[in-house]
This record gives structure tokens, C-alpha cells and sequence, in this order.
């Protein structure tokens, strides 16, 4: 079964400073993989995905995420964050029938 | 463009009742799903379907039951409402066959039962 691990309950940074999310993976056969972004009171919104091909993926507001096959990750990135960044970010893992398997999530604070 | 509708956004069940949370989805879209998320779980699948007449279980489908009667709707049936069905619940859809579509979800149902 596939399975997905995001090893921080919580992110902190400051605001124009890099960050990083992380996130691996356990999957047999190629791995489609997912990046959301949560807002209170919100339903997950798409981020990027990773399908093949690059494995830099770059996506919405400026996020990126890194594919590493073999340490089976799949890195959420911004050069820059904002304080609007902050909110609740999910890796998830296709599986069958287009059906995610999701992380624990992540919280992403970034200080003024 | 209306996306993927959820009603309704909160609700408070006592333990024993039955309801049903309604879902639909205005994109034609052939694939359908219900999530719940609890605080640090992230998000637990419980039915989906890939089409009208069509449906399956997920990881957590005890306590509740799903149909797919049209492509746009998708409900959610609570029997019995218990205190572990406390839970926010999302639907979302999907429009390719081959997983490189991404979910488009719902704003969420806020459910208590107590």
C-alpha cells in the first residue's frame, strides 16, 4: 500500500526568507505526486503535481517542489515566503482510481 | 462556474440520528470522492466513485453509506451518528482516467455529533 510521511507537525519562518516542506513517499511503480494548500475554513486547494518529466515542478504562487526518486521525495519549495503563505500543506500519493493518499499535513508560519 | 458544492457547512447531530450530506459538482466530472479530516490525520478516504451507479469503499467506510445516482450528485449517509464521526468532511472530483488530473474539493461540512 502506498503510504506518505511529512516528518514536521509545523514550519516556522520569516517572511522573505526560503522555505521548505517536506515530504516522502512509499509507492510501487511510478509515483504520480500532489501538493495542496489548506486556508481556514477552506477546502484544499491544488498546488502543483509531479507526473514525469522534470523533476524540478514549479506551481501556483510561486511554489516549486523537487522530485527525488531515489530518496523518495518530493520537497515543497518558495524562494521567498510570504506571510500570506501561512497555512496547512498536504503531499499526497495517487493511487487507484485517481484516489490520493495524503500526509498529515504540515503548518507553515511565516512571521512578519 | 460553481465548482464542487457541499451543504450544509455545519451541522450538529446527537448520537443516534441520521442525515446526509449533500455533494455536487458542476464539471463533469466522472470521478467523486469523500474525505474526512481530523486534526493531524490528514485527510482518511471513505467512499469514492468513478461514475453514476458505481461505487466503492475506501479506508474508513464504517458508519456511513454512499449512491451515485447522477454524474453532478453524490451524497454522504450518516446512520446512526456516533462521536467518532465528528469530523470535517470534504468532497471532491475529478476529471481524468489517468490520476493527472488533480482533485477539486469542497469547502467542507463541519459535522458534531454529541
Amino acid at each position: 500500500a502506498q503510504s506518505v510521511a511529512q516528518p514536521e507537525d509545523q514550519v516556522n519562518v520569516a517572511e522573505g526568507n526560503p522555505l521548505t516542506v517536506k515530504c516522502t513517499y512509499s509507492v510501487s511503480g511510478n509515483p504520480y505526486l500532489f501538493w495542496y494548500v489548506q486556508y481556514p475554513n477552506r477546502g484544499l486547494q491544488f498546488l502543483l503535481k509531479y507526473i514525469t518529466g522534470d523533476n524540478l515542478v514549479k506551481g501556483s504562487y510561486g511554489f516549486e517542489a523537487e522530485f527525488n526518486k531515489s530518496q523518495t521525495s518530493f520537497h515543497l519549495k518558495k524562494p521567498s515566503a510570504l506571510v500570506s503563505d501561512s497555512a496547512l500543506y498536504f503531499c499526497a500519493v495517487r493511487g487507484q482510481y485517481s484516489t490520493l493518499t495524503f500526509g498529515k499535513g504540515t503548518m507553515l508560519l511565516v512571521s512578519p | 462556474n460553481a465548482g464542487v458544492t457541499q451543504t450544509p457547512k455545519f451541522r450538529i447531530l446527537k448520537i443516534g440520528q441520521s442525515m446526509t450530506l449533500q455533494c455536487a459538482q458542476d464539471m463533469n466530472h466522472n470521478y467523486m470522492y469523500w474525505y474526512r479530516q481530523d486534526p493531524g490525520m490528514g485527510l482518511k478516504l471513505i467512499y469514492y466513485s468513478v461514475g453514476a451507479g458505481i461505487t466503492d469503499k475506501g479506508e474508513v467506510p464504517n458508519g456511513y453509506n454512499v449512491s451515485r445516482s447522477t454524474t453532478e450528485d453524490f451524497p454522504l449517509r450518516l446512520e446512526l451518528a456516533a462521536p467518532s464521526q465528528t469530523s470535517v468532511y470534504f468532497c471532491a472530483s475529478s476529471y481524468r482516467q489517468d490520476g493527472s488530473s488533480p482533485l477539486h474539493f469542497g469547502n467542507g461540512t463541519r459535522l458534531t455529533v454529541t
